[in-house]
Protein backbone atom coordinates (compact mmCIF):
# COMPACT_ATOMS: atom_id res chain seq x y z
CA UNK A 1 0.00 0.00 0.00
CA UNK A 2 1.51 3.25 -0.77
CA UNK A 3 0.76 6.40 1.58
CA UNK A 4 2.97 8.44 4.28
CA UNK A 5 4.11 7.26 7.27
CA UNK A 6 5.25 9.55 10.21
CA UNK A 7 6.82 8.52 13.81
CA UNK A 8 6.87 8.58 16.54
CA UNK A 9 2.65 9.42 16.64
CA UNK A 10 3.17 10.67 20.25
CA UNK A 11 6.43 12.44 21.66
CA UNK A 12 8.02 13.70 24.80
CA UNK A 13 10.71 15.56 25.38
CA UNK A 14 12.48 18.04 27.68
CA UNK A 15 13.02 21.74 27.13
CA UNK A 16 16.06 22.35 25.48
CA UNK A 17 16.45 18.92 23.41
CA UNK A 18 16.60 18.68 20.03
CA UNK A 19 14.30 15.97 18.42
CA UNK A 20 14.19 14.31 14.61
CA UNK A 21 10.24 13.67 13.18
CA UNK A 22 10.81 11.25 10.68
CA UNK A 23 8.48 11.42 7.54
CA UNK A 24 8.56 8.51 4.73
CA UNK A 25 6.78 8.32 1.73
CA UNK A 26 6.48 5.66 -1.02
CA UNK A 27 4.33 7.18 -3.26
CA UNK A 28 7.45 8.62 -5.61
CA UNK A 29 6.24 12.09 -4.99
CA UNK A 30 8.26 14.98 -5.86
CA UNK A 31 7.49 17.43 -3.08
CA UNK A 32 7.40 16.98 0.02
CA UNK A 33 5.77 19.53 3.07
CA UNK A 34 5.61 19.81 6.56
CA UNK A 35 3.33 21.60 8.43
CA UNK A 36 2.36 22.85 12.34
CA UNK A 37 -0.98 22.61 13.43
CA UNK A 38 -2.44 24.51 16.07
CA UNK A 39 -6.15 24.64 17.85
CA UNK A 40 -7.78 27.06 16.61
CA UNK A 41 -5.00 28.03 13.62
CA UNK A 42 -5.07 27.06 9.97
CA UNK A 43 -2.02 24.78 9.00
CA UNK A 44 1.40 26.28 8.46
CA UNK A 45 4.09 25.92 6.36
CA UNK A 46 7.25 25.12 7.89
CA UNK A 47 9.58 23.86 4.95
CA UNK A 48 8.97 22.38 1.32
CA UNK A 49 11.02 20.48 -1.29
CA UNK A 50 10.25 20.10 -4.71
CA UNK A 51 13.41 18.02 -5.38
CA UNK A 52 15.88 15.80 -3.55
CA UNK A 53 18.50 17.84 -2.51
CA UNK A 54 16.37 21.20 -2.55
CA UNK A 55 14.06 22.64 0.40
CA UNK A 56 12.53 26.22 0.83
CA UNK A 57 11.90 27.96 4.21
CA UNK A 58 7.79 28.24 4.87
CA UNK A 59 5.88 31.12 6.57
CA UNK A 60 7.54 29.79 10.33
CA UNK A 61 10.81 28.30 9.53
CA UNK A 62 12.83 29.54 12.61
CA UNK A 63 13.56 26.93 14.75
CA UNK A 64 13.28 24.48 12.57
CA UNK A 65 15.73 21.99 9.89
CA UNK A 66 15.03 19.81 7.13
CA UNK A 67 17.21 17.77 5.27
CA UNK A 68 16.01 15.76 1.58
CA UNK A 69 18.56 13.27 0.73
CA UNK A 70 16.60 10.70 -0.69
CA UNK A 71 13.51 11.74 -2.52
CA UNK A 72 11.25 9.28 0.38
CA UNK A 73 12.74 10.88 3.35
CA UNK A 74 11.71 14.79 4.64
CA UNK A 75 13.14 14.67 8.11
CA UNK A 76 12.20 17.35 10.46
CA UNK A 77 14.14 18.43 13.72
CA UNK A 78 12.79 20.53 15.70
CA UNK A 79 15.82 22.41 17.46
CA UNK A 80 15.91 24.21 21.05
CA UNK A 81 15.72 27.43 19.38
CA UNK A 82 11.73 27.08 18.67
CA UNK A 83 9.86 28.57 20.83
CA UNK A 84 7.39 27.07 21.41
CA UNK A 85 7.21 23.53 19.92
CA UNK A 86 4.34 22.07 21.52
CA UNK A 87 1.86 21.37 18.92
CA UNK A 88 0.61 18.84 15.89
CA UNK A 89 2.96 18.21 13.27
CA UNK A 90 1.72 16.92 9.55
CA UNK A 91 4.49 15.77 6.68
CA UNK A 92 2.55 15.74 3.89
CA UNK A 93 3.19 15.05 -0.17
CA UNK A 94 2.26 15.44 -3.45
CA UNK A 95 3.21 14.51 -6.76
CA UNK A 96 4.77 18.15 -8.22
CA UNK A 97 3.53 21.70 -7.07
CA UNK A 98 1.27 22.83 -9.79
CA UNK A 99 -2.14 23.89 -9.27
CA UNK A 100 -4.02 20.89 -9.05
CA UNK A 101 -1.63 18.38 -7.44
CA UNK A 102 -3.70 17.64 -3.94
CA UNK A 103 -1.57 16.93 -0.58
CA UNK A 104 -1.51 13.70 0.63
CA UNK A 105 -1.16 13.73 4.76
CA UNK A 106 0.62 11.68 6.67
CA UNK A 107 -0.90 10.51 10.33
CA UNK A 108 1.08 13.32 12.24
CA UNK A 109 3.17 13.38 15.42
CA UNK A 110 2.15 14.84 18.27
CA UNK A 111 5.23 16.81 20.12
CA UNK A 112 4.69 17.99 23.98
CA UNK A 113 7.71 19.75 24.96
CA UNK A 114 7.91 19.72 29.18
CA UNK B 1 -1.91 39.55 3.51
CA UNK B 2 -3.78 36.53 2.82
CA UNK B 3 -6.48 35.60 4.61
CA UNK B 4 -9.06 32.48 4.12
CA UNK B 5 -12.33 32.81 6.69
CA UNK B 6 -14.12 30.09 7.71
CA UNK B 7 -16.82 29.78 10.41
CA UNK B 8 -15.16 28.20 13.85
CA UNK B 9 -18.12 25.60 14.19
CA UNK B 10 -21.67 24.51 12.99
CA UNK B 11 -24.33 22.27 14.13
CA UNK B 12 -26.40 19.89 11.84
CA UNK B 13 -28.49 17.13 12.13
CA UNK B 14 -28.19 13.81 11.10
CA UNK B 15 -29.84 13.09 8.14
CA UNK B 16 -30.03 16.74 6.97
CA UNK B 17 -27.87 19.34 4.75
CA UNK B 18 -25.25 21.45 6.11
CA UNK B 19 -23.30 24.34 4.14
CA UNK B 20 -19.92 25.38 5.43
CA UNK B 21 -18.92 28.67 3.62
CA UNK B 22 -15.24 30.03 2.90
CA UNK B 23 -13.71 33.61 1.98
CA UNK B 24 -10.25 34.21 0.92
CA UNK B 25 -8.06 37.12 0.20
CA UNK B 26 -5.15 35.43 -1.27
CA UNK B 27 -2.08 37.08 -4.03
CA UNK B 28 -3.23 35.12 -6.44
CA UNK B 29 -5.49 32.14 -7.04
CA UNK B 30 -4.54 28.32 -8.28
CA UNK B 31 -7.25 26.36 -7.08
CA UNK B 32 -9.09 25.97 -3.85
CA UNK B 33 -9.56 22.54 -1.75
CA UNK B 34 -11.62 21.56 1.02
CA UNK B 35 -10.21 18.42 3.19
CA UNK B 36 -11.45 16.66 6.40
CA UNK B 37 -9.60 16.10 9.23
CA UNK B 38 -11.19 14.01 12.55
CA UNK B 39 -9.93 14.62 15.63
CA UNK B 40 -6.27 13.57 15.72
CA UNK B 41 -5.84 12.43 12.39
CA UNK B 42 -4.28 13.36 9.31
CA UNK B 43 -6.56 15.91 6.49
CA UNK B 44 -8.02 13.74 3.35
CA UNK B 45 -8.93 15.31 -0.08
CA UNK B 46 -12.43 16.38 -0.73
CA UNK B 47 -12.41 18.28 -3.41
CA UNK B 48 -10.98 21.07 -5.47
CA UNK B 49 -12.32 23.94 -7.89
CA UNK B 50 -10.47 25.85 -9.90
CA UNK B 51 -13.09 27.22 -12.29
CA UNK B 52 -16.53 28.93 -10.82
CA UNK B 53 -19.48 26.59 -10.11
CA UNK B 54 -20.48 23.59 -8.46
CA UNK B 55 -18.26 20.08 -8.33
CA UNK B 56 -20.34 17.22 -6.99
CA UNK B 57 -18.63 14.33 -6.09
CA UNK B 58 -21.62 11.91 -4.33
CA UNK B 59 -22.90 13.62 -1.20
CA UNK B 60 -20.74 16.31 -1.12
CA UNK B 61 -20.47 19.07 -3.83
CA UNK B 62 -18.24 22.20 -3.83
CA UNK B 63 -19.01 25.57 -5.55
CA UNK B 64 -16.54 28.06 -6.01
CA UNK B 65 -17.15 32.28 -7.14
CA UNK B 66 -13.51 33.50 -8.04
CA UNK B 67 -14.79 37.12 -8.72
CA UNK B 68 -16.49 37.02 -4.98
CA UNK B 69 -13.78 35.11 -3.38
CA UNK B 70 -16.02 32.81 -2.12
CA UNK B 71 -16.71 28.82 -1.78
CA UNK B 72 -18.88 26.65 0.07
CA UNK B 73 -18.73 22.84 0.59
CA UNK B 74 -22.14 21.36 1.03
CA UNK B 75 -22.65 17.70 2.45
CA UNK B 76 -26.14 16.26 2.05
CA UNK B 77 -27.82 13.45 3.74
CA UNK B 78 -25.50 13.87 7.02
CA UNK B 79 -24.35 11.26 9.10
CA UNK B 80 -22.71 10.64 12.23
CA UNK B 81 -19.14 10.03 11.15
CA UNK B 82 -19.07 13.44 8.89
CA UNK B 83 -18.51 15.01 12.23
CA UNK B 84 -15.15 16.39 11.93
CA UNK B 85 -13.28 19.30 10.96
CA UNK B 86 -13.45 20.94 7.35
CA UNK B 87 -10.44 23.11 6.20
CA UNK B 88 -10.66 25.40 3.35
CA UNK B 89 -7.29 26.00 1.63
CA UNK B 90 -6.10 28.20 -1.24
CA UNK B 91 -3.30 27.54 -3.73
CA UNK B 92 -1.97 31.33 -3.85
CA UNK B 93 0.13 32.74 -7.00
CA UNK B 94 3.01 30.37 -5.33
CA UNK B 95 1.90 27.55 -5.55
CA UNK B 96 1.59 27.54 -1.76
CA UNK B 97 -1.61 26.54 0.14
CA UNK B 98 -2.96 28.86 2.64
CA UNK B 99 -5.44 27.18 4.99
CA UNK B 100 -8.30 28.30 6.68
CA UNK B 101 -8.38 27.60 10.66
CA UNK B 102 -11.62 24.79 9.89
CA UNK B 103 -15.14 24.61 10.34
CA UNK B 104 -15.68 21.58 13.11
CA UNK B 105 -19.06 20.49 12.19
CA UNK B 106 -20.72 18.87 15.34
CA UNK B 107 -23.54 15.97 14.08
CA UNK B 108 -26.56 15.70 16.81
CA UNK B 109 -28.88 12.61 16.42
Amino acid sequence: DGGITQSPKYLFRKEGQNVTLSCEQNLNHDAMYWYRQDPGQGLRLIYYSQIVNDFQKGDIAEGYSVSREKKESFPLTVTSAQKNPTAFYLCASSPGTSGSDEQFFGPGTRLTVL
Amino acid sequence: GQNIDQPTEMTATEGAIVQINCTYQTSGFNGLFWYQQHAGEAPTFLSYNVLDGLEEKGRFSSFLSRSKGYSYLLLKELQMKDSASYLCAVMDSNYQLIWGAGTKLIIKP
